[in-house]
């Protein structure tokens, strides 16, 4: 059973460029969440998402940033015309129904040159 | 006032030391509450629950105080593999109903040393 799948590990973009970070839940879990960790602070909640539906999502930047979980196919969070200051490990959460079963993916840590 | 608070250190012991981190909410409504490990540049994984009657898991021993919305961890005979930031997390309620929505303390870096 493999765990959270994130990529890329690791995603370098000029700015003004857009950023697609990918997130595949554990099997069988159906909420998903976004953190993002930026240099020498603490994991900040982005945004929570079940399938085809945004939940709470009061940790978005309100512009540029986006995300979605469709029905098939991986979590993405979108950057668009990403700047420096969106360097950041971007980390990913799932969880089954209902509980706290938390499992993170290894992170994408995107660099903005 | 930040809702998660932790002393970010850093904690530099000897290996066999006894390290104790505290933690403190600012939020009453607070429901459940998580000791996690963060290793360098990795994500973080879950080290513990925290119980209101307090929890021992090996060497590493939680406390929470609801009536002062204080967490504490205690690591004892500290070992070189213990180096890690280790992160306070709370998960608050949110309008009756509750979710997964983990919210982060800074983190307290330990380093152990020979």
């Amino acid at each position: 059973n493999a765990g959270v799948m994130q990529n890329p590990r690791h995603l370098v973009r000029r700015r003004g460029q857009e950023a697609r970070l990918r997130c595949s839940p554990m099997k069988g879990h159906s909420h998903v969440y976004w953190y993002r960790q930026l240099p020498e602070e603490g994991l900040k909640f982005m945004v929570y998402l079940q399938k085809e539906n945004i939940i709470d999502e009061s940790g978005m930047p309100k512009e540029r940033f986006s995300a979605e979980f469709p029905k098939e196919g991986p979590s993405i969070l979108r950057i668009q015309q990403v700047v420096r200051g969106d360097s950041a490990a971007y980390f990913c959460a799932s969880s089954p129904r209902d509980t706290y079963g938390y499992t993170f993916g290894s992170g994408t840590r995107l660099t903005v040159v | 006032r930040k809702e998660v608070e932790q002393d970010p250190g850093p904690f530099n012991v000897p290996e066999g030391a006894t390290v104790a981190f505290n933690c403190t909410y600012s939020n009453s409504a607070s429901q459940s509450f998580f000791w996690y490990r963060q290793d360098c540049r990795k994500e973080p994984k879950l080290l513990m629950s925290v119980y209101s009657s307090g929890n021992e898991d090996g060497r590493f021993t939680a406390q929470l105080n609801r009536a002062s919305q204080y967490i504490s961890l205690l690591i004892r005979d500290s070992k070189l593999s213990d180096s890690a930031t280790y992160l306070c997390v709370v998960i608050r309620g949110a309008g009756g109903t509750s979710y997964g929505k983990l919210t982060f303390g800074q983190g307290t870096i330990l380093t152990v040393h020979p």
